[in-house]
């Protein structure tokens, strides 16, 4: 089973600041299965980027996926008070099981 | 519209059983696999199982292998998850997702509280 794990815990900044986030796995990761989620309290996982870099429909250009192999990033380039959130990757092994890192909680000062 | 509804989360004992529902709207139901994540209070997003289009797959996590059956309905566009034996850390609460090798649609989810 690959493990994902996200650094830092928690990431606080100042609004405009730039926030980058890690997902290493324990193994390589097709970087077409790797994906990032963003969480805000109270609400359902929302889907920022898939295939590594790729950005879902309606999701902001500061978000920003890159890597590959075991290490991706998820860059959010000029924070804005409503990133405040809980942001996990996600990968999907060859038999649709599905694993998530522990997430990286993004505070704004 | 894409939605995504699940049900029947409730407080149980340990031991206890439960039948958790997916109600999917907006989009081909027989055309997509559905999977079931949870997220235990406070905590992080765990895989539970993955039901294929036409209900002839299905994968689980390690940690219900055994205990919790997922199934479909395509003539009622419903995913069902049979829990059985449910223990106190099973409590979460359970979203149902749509998509492949990632989430792009979810529910709002339902909380299951395993409890005595």
């Amino acid at each position: 089973e690959i493990v994902l794990t996200q650094s830092p815990g928690t990431l606080s900044l100042s609004p405009g600041e730039r926030a980058t986030l890690s997902c290493r796995a324990s193994q390589s990761v097709s970087s077409s299965y790797l994906a990032w989620y963003q969480q805000k309290s109270g609400q359902a996982p929302r889907l920022l980027i898939y295939a590594a870099s790729s950005r879902a429909t309606g999701i902001p250009d500061r978000f920003s996926g890159s890597g590959s192999g075991t290490d991706f990033t998820l860059t959010i380039s000029r924070l804005e008070p409503e990133d405040s959130a809980v942001y996990f990757c996600q990968q999907s092994g060859s038999s649709l099981l599905w694993t998530f890192g522990q997430g990286t909680k993004v505070e704004i000062k | 519209e894409v939605q995504l509804v699940e049900s029947g989360g409730a407080l149980v004992q340990p031991g206890g059983s439960l039948r958790l529902s997916c109600s999917a709207s907006g989009f081909t139901f027989s055309n997509y696999g559905i999977h079931w994540v949870r997220q235990a209070p406070g905590k992080g997003l765990e895989y539970v199982s993955t039901i294929s289009s036409n209900g002839g797959s299905t994968y689980y996590a390690d940690s219900v292998m055994g205990r919790f059956t997922i199934s479909r309905d395509n003539s009622k566009n419903i995913v069902y998850l049979q829990m059985t034996s449910l223990r106190a850390e099973d409590t979460a609460v359970y979203y149902c997702v749509r998509g492949y090798n990632y989430g792009r649609y979810w529910g709002q989810g339902t909380l299951v509280t395993v409890s005595s």
